[in-house]
């Protein structure tokens, strides 16, 4: 089992709706979570950090954490243009160690 | 906010030539962080160092060395390069009490 997972994708969505994005994770002991977004050839950038279970929003961005799941998802609401990227999921393990998974693309569709 | 400072952007060596590659991370931030993503790929994590010291290693070649200076400020040194090292090489730096890294522009390494 891989440490981070997400489905690759492409996701597409209508522009103005809401795009979600999922990720689960392996070790129980993780702690951190984050959500980059990249813009091909660009560096990640981070958009969302969670730390305890429940929602975290900001902006158009929620993020949501179940520990006894182990799933961390990213909502995005009233979908734009600009907001198709690459999202990279990342969780630090219990050696505070952060592994990224391998991104789903974003596809707004105007 | 300043951010993390990478140089240079754009790099092109041949087969078997030297690169350095240097990072100044955000003021304050004590953590350096180096990863290498090839095309498609997700970041894959080289080496990292805090307070000057390596902190963590990954997927480094023996090829590669690295280190952090009294500044703070961070080299990726390259030797002997091949082919598949043409990648982006991305610094990220993070301070001890927030553990979020905050990544560099990147490097973009092409070997003829």
């Amino acid at each position: 089992q891989k440490e981070v997972e997400q489905n690759s994708g492409p996701l597409s969505v209508p522009e103005g709706a809401i795009a979600s994005l999922n990720c689960t994770y392996s070790d129980r002991g993780s702690q951190s979570f984050f959500w980059y977004r990249q813009y091909s050839g660009k560096s990640p950038e981070l958009i969302m950090s969670i730390y305890s279970n429940g929602d975290k929003e900001d902006g158009r961005f929620t993020a949501q954490l179940n520990k006894a799941s182990q799933y961390v998802s990213l909502l995005i609401r009233d979908s734009q243009p600009s907001d198709s990227a690459t999202y990279l999921c990342a969780v630090t393990n219990r050696d505070d160690k952060i592994i990224f998974g391998k991104g789903t693309r974003l596809h707004i569709l105007p | 906010a300043a951010g993390v400072i990478q140089s240079p952007r754009h790099l092109i060596k041949e087969k078997r030539e030297t690169a350095t590659l240097k990072c100044y991370p955000i003021p304050r931030h004590d953590t350096v962080y180096w990863y290498q993503q090839g095309p498609g790929q997700d970041p894959q994590f080289l080496i990292s160092f805090y307070e000057k010291m390596q902190s963590d290693k990954g997927s480094i070649p023996d090829r590669f060395s690295a280190q952090q200076f009294s500044d703070y400020h961070s080299e990726l040194n390259m030797s002997s390069l091949e082919l598949g090292d043409s990648a982006l090489y991305f610094c990220a730096s993070s301070s001890l009490q927030y553990n979020e890294q905050f990544f560099g522009p990147g490097t973009r390494l092409t070997v003829l």
